[in-house]
């Protein structure tokens, strides 16, 4: 399996309050995504890197921002939690675009009340 | 801009049945069409690709799926389940994915 981990894998926030979820890799890819999943949307992407400091918006970006400061960790917050963004959210990773295969994290479940 | 659509959201069948997921994209560049797999509580694993030559591509456990260009399809299917496929199955479409809504293929004993 590919060294992906989240942390933390479950947790209960209040609306308003600063979140930061955060994905660590040990493949040395240069490619790595957030997503969220929602029931009946699939998997919509959040925002993406492309390396150290390059990130890029993806389809549902509003009310959510990223760090990558290292080639191994991708740092996903939400500066004021509100109940919308309650859901799942996976990170995955991949050596390049386009033909390449992503491989994902376990996912972290986040309940915001 | 790339999009997919899974026509089904639920398909449930009987054990040794033969099941077919349907998927739809439509793309205006050149097309590479991915099968994941999540089993409940778990991430997604790729089940099986299409990136370019034949159009039949299979997977280690039994799924195949093929690339029809003129129907913008890549429907997935398998001649026998097992209670073991019982997952959600989800089609995208590649550089940044796009994901479909995923087929929850529930198999009965």
């Amino acid at each position: 399996d590919a060294g992906i981990t989240q942390s933390p894998r479950h947790k209960v926030t209040e609306t308003g309050t600063p979140v930061t979820l955060r994905c660590h890799q040990t493949e040395n890819h240069r490619y790595m995504y957030w997503y969220r999943q929602d029931p009946g949307h699939g998997l919509r992407l959040i925002h993406y890197s492309y390396g150290v400091k390059d990130t890029d918006k993806g389809e549902v970006s509003d009310g959510y921002s990223v760090s990558r400061s290292k080639t191994e960790d991708f740092l996903l917050t939400l500066e004021s939690a509100t109940s919308s963004q309650t859901s799942v959210y996976f990170c995955a990773i991949s050596e390049s675009q386009g033909a390449s295969e992503q491989y994902f994290g376990p996912g972290t479940r986040l309940t915001v009340t | 801009a790339q999009s997919v659509t899974q026509l089904d959201s639920q398909v449930p069948v009987f054990e040794e049945a033969p099941v077919e997921l349907r998927c739809n994209y439509s793309s205006s560049v050149s097309v590479y069409l991915f099968w994941y797999v999540q089993y409940p509580n778990q991430g997604l694993q790729l089940l099986l690709k299409y990136l370019s030559g034949s159009t039949l591509v299979e997977s280690i456990n039994g799924f195949e799926a093929e690339f029809n260009k003129s129907q913008t399809s890549f429907h997935l299917r398998k001649p026998s389940v097992h209670i073991s496929d019982t997952a959600e199955y989800f089609c995208a479409v590649g550089g940044k994915l796009i994901f479909g809504q995923g087929t929850e293929l529930s198999v009965k004993p």
